[in-house]
């Protein structure tokens, strides 16, 4: 059975700290790696995506992937409390199907 | 931009009851539609997807069914709800070279 881990949390960082949220994968032919945020009662929001080793950089976000160690992350600088949700960590094999971890739940302390 | 548009927003049936949702797809042709479950404090699980008009595939082996009419409508039915049907439904979208987007999605509670 293909798995996606993560820390249910809640994960909690003071006002402008970094926020450091980490997944493991099963399936190592996996090609595509996804972050969403998805706030209480709303719908998941695609905030990252990454294909290749190594870190993307989007404003205040970061993703990093290890295809060898079958990690990836997403580190958030500078947190805010709007940041504070349940991040997804989803991985595509290049199928239709997106493999979605269960969460973990952020806490942005002002 | 791509959209996915779902109705109702919540949704409270009882038991026995039959169940319709509805998706529809604004922004692109031809997209590869999925009906998703979320229940409380639970991951999202996958229930149904479908590439293309009349072609359903399912993951789950349950008392709902899923059809796609039109290559941009995307519906979920139950013929009689059973209490374990409740949860968060969500409708997303996946057209080649970009990644799964999400409809607002149906609370759904079955008493």
């Amino acid at each position: 059975q293909k798995e996606v881990e993560q820390n249910s949390g809640p994960l909690s960082v003071p006002e402008g700290a970094i926020a450091s949220l980490n997944c493991t994968y099963s399936d190592r032919v996996s090609q595509s790696f996804f972050w969403y945020r998805q706030y209480s009662g709303k719908s998941p929001e695609l905030i990252m995506s990454i294909y290749s080793n190594g870190d993307k950089e989007d404003g205040r976000f970061t993703a990093q992937l290890n295809k060898a160690s079958q990690y990836v992350s997403l580190l958030i600088r500078d947190s805010q409390p709007s940041d504070s949700a349940t991040y997804l960590c989803a991985v595509s094999s290049g199928t239709y199907k997106y493999i979605f971890g269960t969460g973990t739940r952020l806490k942005v302390l002002a | 931009s791509q959209t996915i548009h779902q109705w109702p927003a919540t949704l409270v049936q009882p038991v026995g009851s039959p169940l319709s949702l509805e998706c529809t797809v604004e922004g692109t042709s031809n997209p590869n539609l999925y009906w998703y479950r979320q229940a409380a404090g639970r991951g999202l699980q996958l229930l149904f997807y479908s590439v293309g008009i009349g072609q359903i595939s399912s993951e789950v082996p349950q008392n709902l069914s899923a059809s796609r009419p039109q290559d941009r409508q995307f519906i979920l039915s139950s013929k009689k709800l059973l209490l374990s049907d409740s949860g968060f439904y969500l409708c997303a979208g996946h057209h080649r070279g970009h990644e799964q987007f999400f409809g607002p999605g149906t609370r759904l509670t079955v008493l």
